[in-house]
């Protein structure tokens, strides 16, 4: 079945550092892929999406690349800030008919002034 | 963007009694709505799937009777937690796929405590 696969937690970085977050996937046919924030006590927020092979999603200065070769869709942000604190999830999106998604681990992130 | 709400937003019970936990897409028609748990430090594991006008459709291992779901209209998904017992304790979360779209909306979750 389908799966998803992302980097272990914690990560804590300082402000302004650069931030990767790997994220891989298995999958039949072509998902669409999504990044997920979880702030401390809320629920899910969709932070950024891509739907094809190269597509770049892009949101609150945060990117990921749909890359099909690798099957990975790492999450990028040049500058982290505190706000940025935070749970983020990885996911993919089937294409049936019910779109069942399906979460990576979740990967936390800490960013300390 | 699209909301969606949950009420309540946290509920404590007690031990054996049931538990009504709704979902409403605010803003949007939602054919499809889904109910997730989240465990402590852990990722959604999805539960069920339910679809406006038809039985829900769950997870290996989920029961069915244990927690029943009900998407009586395309803004409403409703989840009970019957006999809750300690172990049901969890965040649980809903999410809904607009009908128009290829995205799916979280609701902000609802925290469940059974003592």
């Amino acid at each position: 079945g389908d799966s998803v696969t992302q980097m272990e937690g914690p990560v804590t970085l300082s402000e302004e550092a650069f931030l990767t977050i790997n994220c891989t996937y298995t999958a039949t046919g072509y998902p669409s892929l999504f990044w997920y924030v979880q702030y401390p006590g809320e629920g899910l927020q969709l932070l950024l999406k891509a739907t094809k092979a190269d597509d770049k999603g892009s949101n609150k200065g945060f990117e990921a690349t749909y890359r099909k070769e690798t099957t990975s869709f790492h999450l990028e942000k040049g500058s982290v800030q505190v706000s940025d604190s935070a749970v983020y999830f990885c996911a993919l999106s089937d294409l049936s008919g019910y779109q069942k998604v399906t979460f990576g681990t979740g990967t936390k992130l800490q960013v300390i002034p | 963007g699209a909301v969606v709400s949950q009420h309540p937003s946290w509920v404590i019970c007690k031990s054996g009694t049931s538990v009504k936990i709704e979902c409403r897409s605010l803003d949007f028609q939602a054919t499809t709505m889904f109910w997730y748990r989240q465990f402590p430090k852990k990722s959604l594991m999805l539960m069920a799937t339910s679809n406006e006008g038809s039985k829900a459709t769950y997870e290996q291992g989920v029961e069915k009777d244990k927690f029943l779901i009900n998407h009586a209209s395309l803004t409403l998904s409703t989840l009970t937690v019957t006999s809750a017992h300690p172990e049901d304790s969890s965040f649980y979360i809903c999410s809904a796929r607009d009908a128009m779209q290829e995205t799916q909306y979280f609701g902000p979750g609802t925290r469940l405590l059974v003592l």
